[in-house]
């Protein structure tokens, strides 16, 4: 069966500070892949997909950058953290192609103080 | 650019109340629709989803949703909600770019 993990679940980062938050897929192969986040009162707001390896869009211009280094690893980074980027950080799955359900992952929390 | 908008967005209901959820998308092609729960502490999880066919889709624990392509809406009721209904519920589309755009959730809160 299919498993998705992202780490870490929990950090506390000053401002100004680097980010990096990993998420891998198990079982399935060459899967669409998310990051949302989830901010209170906003819902959820997708960040990032990648429908492939190398292949990264943009929904939201801001100071962070995801990337797909392999087929089931998705990356999400910052090279220097604002308050607001605090929140719940989402990654997800899906099957590439067609209207298939998606899946998430954990969820990790970040705190920028 | 696509957009999910949920109008409700804090809802309280006493148990036995009937309930329905506004969603609404722009977007004028091919969709597939989805709504999604969060209960307190949880991951989010599918309550159910539109792919084609019949328009009226039932999911789990009573809930049902109606597209009705001509409003651009996917509406979530259930006739009777229970108290261990309270959560979060978000209604979510999937464009031919297989982006998932959610809306910005709804909080319900049932009373006994």
């Amino acid at each position: 069966s299919q498993t998705i993990h992202q780490w870490p679940a929990t950090l506390v980062q000053p401002v100004g500070s680097p980010l990096s938050l990993e998420c891998t897929v198990e079982g399935t192969s060459n899967p669409n892949l998310y990051w949302y986040r989830q901010a209170a009162g906003r819902g959820l707001q997708l960040l990032f997909y990648s429908v492939g390896i190398g292949q990264i869009s943009s929904e939201v211009p801001q100071n962070l950058s995801a990337s797909r280094p392999q087929d089931r690893q998705f990356i999400l980074s910052s090279k220097k953290l604002l308050l607001s980027d605090s929140g719940f950080y989402l990654c997800a799955w899906s099957v590439l192609r067609g209207g298939n359900t998606i899946y998430f992952g954990e969820g990790s929390w970040l705190t920028v103080v | 650019a696509q957009s999910v908008s949920q109008h409700n967005h804090h809802v309280i209901l006493s148990e036995a109340a009937s309930l329905e959820l506004g969603c609404n998308y722009s977007y004028g092609g091919t969709v597939n629709l989805f709504w999604y729960v969060q209960y307190p502490g949880q991951h989010l999880q599918l309550l159910l989803k539109y792919f084609s066919g019949d328009p009226l889709v039932k999911g789990i624990k009573g809930f049902e949703a109606e597209f009705i392509k001509s409003k651009f809406s996917f509406n979530l009721r259930k006739p009777s909600v229970q108290w261990s209904d309270t959560a979060e519920y978000f209604c979510a589309v999937k464009v031919n770019t297989d982006k998932l755009i959610f809306g910005t959730g709804t909080r319900l809160q049932v009373f006994p």
